[in-house]
């Protein structure tokens, strides 16, 4: 049972446009969310992260939004450049300990 | 330059014949971790190590082993490798378990077991 969820495997966006990657989880005891970016034959690298006491990060490009009573998070990347098109990973930490719990990724295709 | 490597980052072997995957990094970092990746899975966290010689399971620890004799170092071993094995597998450090968690990867080592 997955305790976070990414439904969409991949999401195509035309160059310029926004990019919004979606994230649901189960658990109500997480109290930190964070996305990594993956290219091919790399390994994830961190991207941005928020604390559950928080609605809303922004990091230049990227706002990484919370909704914490429908359990969402989605990561905004506005506008979409060709560079973004990569595997992009939701995390998630319980409070209770220090190990991260990953959702199965997104691809992201930028189309020029 | 900062970095987590992983050694070799590519590897195919036969079942039953144990290997070990090294991971070093130069942060200084007290944790390390070693992660799965599969295909509609995302990562699963192996085993973790909070600082030397404290290592402790992760989500899908069996047939898996782990050391951590000095910082830098955290090498994963595979007893007897079974095909169930083959996977994408990262080696991730940070300075702790704090408020940002930032995790440094390395490359990852893509292992088949026939």
């Amino acid at each position: 049972d997955q305790q976070v969820k990414q439904n969409s495997p991949s999401l195509s966006v035309q160059e310029g446009r926004i990019s919004i990657l979606n994230c649901d989880y189960t658990n109500s005891m997480f109290d930190y969310f964070l996305w990594y970016k993956k290219y091919p034959a790399e390994g994830p690298t961190f991207l941005i992260s928020i604390s559950s006491i928080k609605d809303k990060n922004e990091d230049g490009r990227f706002t990484v939004f919370l909704n914490k009573s429908a359990k969402h998070l989605s990561l905004h990347i506005v506008p979409s450049q060709p560079g973004d098109s990569a595997v992009y990973f939701c995390a998630a930490r319980p409070n209770s300990n220090y190990q991260l719990i990953w959702g199965a990724g997104t691809k992201l295709i930028i189309k020029p | 330059e900062a970095q987590v490597t992983q050694n070799p980052r590519y590897l195919i072997t036969v079942t039953g014949k144990k290997l070990t995957v090294t991971c070093s990094q130069n942060m200084n970092h007290e944790y390390m971790s070693w992660y799965r990746q599969d295909p509609g899975l995302g990562l699963r966290q192996i085993y973790y190590s909070m600082n030397v010689e404290v290592t402790d399971k992760g989500d899908v620890p069996e047939g898996y082993k782990v050391s951590r004799k000095e910082k830098r170092n955290f090498p994963l071993i595979l007893e007897s490798p079974s095909p169930n094995q083959t996977s994408l597998y990262f080696c991730a450090s940070s300075f702790g378990t704090g408020v940002s968690y930032e995790q440094y990867f390395g490359p990852g080592t893509r292992l088949t077991v026939t």
